[in-house]
């Protein structure tokens, strides 16, 4: 069965410092990999997208960027945190098709002082 | 335009009653999908149930049932016996599957509080 793992669950960082948030599949080949952002008592803000390896898209312009090193490997990262970036960060996958269901992960709360 | 409205920020039903989450949503792509999920506290995301512009008949999943009414574009989900661990927040969601990339837009929510 295809398990989803997101590190660190938990992370407090300074304004200004780098971030590297890690999402990885296991069970499946070529998934399609998501990062959303969660603010606080909101819904979810799509951010990035991936269709294959090295292949990235951006939903929103904003300090952070990702990049897909392996096929089941998603990662989120920052050169320079902004406080704007606090929030829970979820990392979903899914496998092309008629339905394409997305399935999350336990997700990163990040909170920036 | 909201794509994805849920109009109820919380809920409130005693144990073993049945309770309705309303959604409507906005498109006007012939071809889309419905998603519901539940977020708990601990804030994993768990899909619920899914249903097709196309699909016939209403999805049903266990305790989950999703009311589809395509001409009034809602998309309500509901549970029925509803349990204490029901206790969540539960999202809607859509994908317009005529654009190029299959994403989905997320409602904003409704919090559901079962009490005993």
């Amino acid at each position: 069965s295809q398990t989803i793992h997101q590190w660190p669950a938990t992370l407090v960082q300074p304004v200004g410092s780098p971030l590297s948030l890690e999402c990885t599949v296991e069970g499946t080949s070529n998934p399609n990999l998501y990062w959303y952002r969660q603010a606080a008592g909101r819904g979810l803000q799509l951010l990035f997208y991936s269709v294959g390896i090295g292949q990235i898209s951006s939903e929103v312009p904003q300090n952070l960027s990702a990049s897909r090193p392996q096929d089941r490997q998603f990662i989120l990262s920052s050169k320079k945190l902004l406080l704007s970036d606090s929030g829970f960060y979820l990392c979903a996958w899914s496998v092309s098709g008629r339905i394409e269901t997305q399935y999350f992960g336990p997700g990163t709360r990040l909170l920036v002082l | 335009a909201q794509k994805i409205t849920q109009t109820q920020p919380g809920m409130f039903v005693q144990e073993k009653e049945a309770v309705t989450l309303d959604c409507t949503y906005d498109t006007s792509d012939p071809s889309y999908g419905l998603f519901w999920y539940k977020q708990p506290s601990s804030g994993e995301m768990i899909f619920l149930i899914y249903q097709g512009s196309y699909d016939q008949q209403n999805a049903t999943e266990g305790r989950y049932s999703l009311n589809f009414q395509k001409a009034r574009k809602s998309a309500n989900l509901v549970i029925s016996a509803s349990q204490l661990g029901d206790s969540a927040m539960y999202f809607c969601a859509m994908r317009e599957e005529g654009t190029g990339f299959q994403k989905l837009v997320f409602g904003t929510g409704t919090r559901l509080l079962v009490s005993p």
